[in-house]
């Protein structure tokens, strides 16, 4: 049982590009979660999901799109990448009342 | 809007020492308190959390944190540091609508 399942790890990727980072779970949670960690900033929210079809804006929303049309898969899209999303990107699930969080391996993403 | 700080960015121990790290929360109402660590290169991992009750409270890996409300604080301790503890420890707090702020981390270093 994987649990939650980040892909790709590692990405580099050139300024512009479109670029779609893959979150899926095997729990079922409800709540899902995308994180951005950056040096000194901790992890800031990206976006948050309460169940398929349903998505809000977290801390830091401009500049990515999400969708979840399936309960496991989450997915994060940069629309046009910029060297400030250079950064690694964690993908959660809510466990018991979602406080309870549970997190992916992280993709490294670097935008040149 | 709630907030986390983490005073120490690096804390260096020795092996076999006490280790307490500090966390100071905003927030409004009665938070909803976490301690994650992250290992070099891995996703986060749930020590421990305070909902309610018991202010003390106890986490895996031999770690406890203690909820003060009068000072704000949910500090994490453990009475004797193994080389494996050497990693980066994020304090959390969650308010009403499952969304979690996280602390920009503190770095533990372990001394043989």
């Amino acid at each position: 049982d994987a649990g939650i399942t980040q892909s790709p790890r590692y990405k580099i990727t050139e300024t512009g590009r479109q670029v779609t980072l893959m979150c899926h779970q095997t729990w079922s949670h409800s709540y899902m979660f995308w994180y951005r960690q950056d040096l000194g900033h901790g992890l800031r929210l990206i976006y948050y999901s309460a169940a398929a079809d349903i998505t809000d804006k977290g801390e830091v929303p401009d500049g990515y799109v999400v969708s979840r049309s399936k309960t496991e898969n989450f997915p994060l899209t940069l629309e046009s990448a910029t060297r400030s999303q250079t950064s690694v990107y964690f993908c959660a699930t809510g466990g018991q009342g979602a406080y309870e969080q549970y997190f992916g391996p992280g993709t490294r993403l670097t935008v040149t | 809007a709630q907030s986390v700080t983490q005073p120490d960015i690096h804390i260096t121990v020795s092996e076999g020492a006490s280790l307490e790290l500090r966390c100071n929360y905003s927030y409004g109402a009665t938070p909803y308190l976490f301690w994650y660590v992250q290992s070099p290169g891995q996703g986060l991992q749930l020590l421990l959390k305070y909902f309610s009750g018991d202010t003390l409270v106890q986490g895996i890996k031999g770690f406890e944190a203690e909820f003060k409300r009068s000072q704000s604080s949910f500090n994490l301790r453990k009475p004797s540091v193994h080389w494996s503890d050497a990693a980066e420890y994020f304090c959390a707090v969650g308010g009403g609508d499952y969304k979690l702020s996280f602390g920009a981390g503190t770095t533990v270093t372990v001394r043989a």
